[in-house]
């Protein structure tokens, strides 16, 4: 079956504007991460979905970002008023996790590279 | 606070040579461990991982072994080879995934 799918691959943004990155994780998953990747860094967390219940947004790096999943599968992240240091890739994972173990795989998507300029 | 520290790259092997990058960790409570691979051009994938003290993860020829008493999960190949190009990211789970800064690993026929 198809892997996490994350769009759009590449955004540019001027600096203020607002962006909606979006994740559509393999079907049946119930947990859902988002993850912030800085260049030439390992992937920080931002946010963590079960279901459509946000359990953890403690990542989150100002009240700019916001995470959603309201029918719990596709999850979209907002990023309002973008400044330069949200570039980053920007990654999303899923987990069967049905038992709430986050040790559970997480299954990565590829990614969405956002360049603020 | 949880946090993975792993040893800096980037690491240029020759084929066939004998591959170790360090991972030290520090946590409260017990976390999980993991590898993850990230090959060019594409996602992160998980290469293996360990759940509690002793345990061994291996896959692909890689293996790592949950070391409590020196807070390690070192990663380990004995044989590379040129495909296993790609960059390693040590990782942890107690109340959320805390990943290093990962390793660049070259290998050169």
């Amino acid at each position: 079956g198809a892997g996490v799918s994350q769009s759009p691959r590449y955004k540019v943004a001027k600096r203020g504007q607002d962006v909606a990155l979006r994740c559509d994780p393999i079907s049946g998953h119930v947990s859902l991460f988002w993850y912030q990747q800085a260049l030439g860094q390992g992937p920080e967390f931002l946010t963590y979905f079960q279901n459509e219940a946000q359990l953890d947004k403690s990542g989150l790096p100002s009240d700019r970002f916001f995470a959603e999943r309201p029918e719990g599968s596709v999850s979209t992240l907002k990023i309002q008023r973008t400044q330069q240091e949200d570039s980053a890739v920007y990654l999303c994972a899923s987990s069967l996790a049905s038992s709430g173990a986050l040790t559970d795989t997480q299954y990565f998507g590829p990614g969405t590279r956002l360049t603020v300029l | 606070g949880n946090s993975v520290t792993q040893m800096e790259g980037p690491v240029t092997l020759s084929e066939e040579a004998f591959l170790t990058i360090n991972c030290t960790y520090t946590a409260t409570g017990y976390p999980s461990l993991f590898w993850y691979v990230q090959y060019p051009g594409e996602g992160l994938q998980l290469l293996l991982k360990a759940t509690k003290a002793d345990d061994k993860g291996s896959n692909k020829g890689f293996e790592a072994t949950y070391r409590k008493e020196t807070t390690s999960f070192h990663l380990e190949k004995g044989s590379v080879q040129v495909s296993d190009s790609a960059v390693y990211f040590c990782a942890l789970i107690v109340n959320d995934m805390r990943f290093g800064a990962g390793t660049r690993l070259t290998v050169k026929p």
